[in-house]
């Protein structure tokens, strides 16, 4: 089945640095991509929604200005907090889709665990 | 708005035994329900899927049926393994966007 790559897994970050999440397609040019974030037992909530060449589509309340998304190519799609607090600490899951609004055709990244200290 | 709600993991179970996780949602119309499933160190892949009421999606041993009058989609397996050992993550399809459930981790002990 497509591979969907995210790196890293896990990345820890002193308070005030920028971090940077890379989501790559492995084997199929993604046109959309999604980036979600999750915090311990609650539900994953989109943050994003990036289409290739255009500027992403932030869910209300997501700050685009820290939560910096580019969509430069086909397959790849980075995701960078800008000085990352504590409270930005989560783990963040990509998704990717070679065509806009087909679920079973969503691949996801394994996760990044992001920790601001 | 629309949301869903799973149980509260994590489920610890014994190899062949019967499994349940609930999953119930509240949304306006009749949207697609998918069951999601994350092993360890993979992404989330679709396990399961149902369109309309009444639907039993199925795939692996695991099945789960559209239930619209009592909202629920709960997620099933006859005869668990320990490579069954994954987190579950319920979720509808509303205006175009998954809603997600927070997933339920499972634990399967030989």
């Amino acid at each position: 089945g497509a591979v969907v790559s995210q790196h890293p897994s896990r990345v820890i970050c002193k308070s005030g640095t920028s971090v940077k999440i890379e989501c790559r397609s492995l084997d199929f040019q993604a046109t959309t991509m999604f980036w979600y974030r999750q915090f311990p037992k609650q539900s994953l909530m989109l943050m994003a929604t990036s289409n290739e060449g255009s500027k992403a589509t932030y869910e209300q309340g997501v700050e685009k200005d820290k939560f910096l998304i580019n969509h430069a190519s086909l397959t790849l799609s980075t995701l960078t907090v800008t000085s990352a607090h504590p409270e930005d600490s989560s783990f963040y899951i990509c998704s990717a889709s070679p065509r806009t609004g087909e679920r079973e055709k969503l691949f996801f990244g394994s996760g990044t665990q992001l920790s601001v200290l | 708005g629309d949301s869903v709600t799973q149980m509260e993991g994590p489920v610890t179970l014994s190899e062949e035994a019967f499994l349940t996780i609930n999953c119930t949602y509240t949304a306006t119309g009749y949207p697609s329900l998918f069951w999601y499933v994350q092993y360890p160190g993979e992404g989330l892949q679709l396990l399961l899927k149902a369109t309309k009421a009444d639907d039993k999606g199925s795939n692996k041993g695991f099945e789960a049926t559209y239930r619209k009058e009592t909202t629920s989609f709960h997620l099933e397996k006859g005869s668990v393994q320990v490579s069954d050992s994954a987190v579950y993550f319920c979720a509808l399809d509303s205006n175009y966007q998954l809603i997600w459930g927070a997933g339920t981790k499972l634990i399967i002990k030989p």
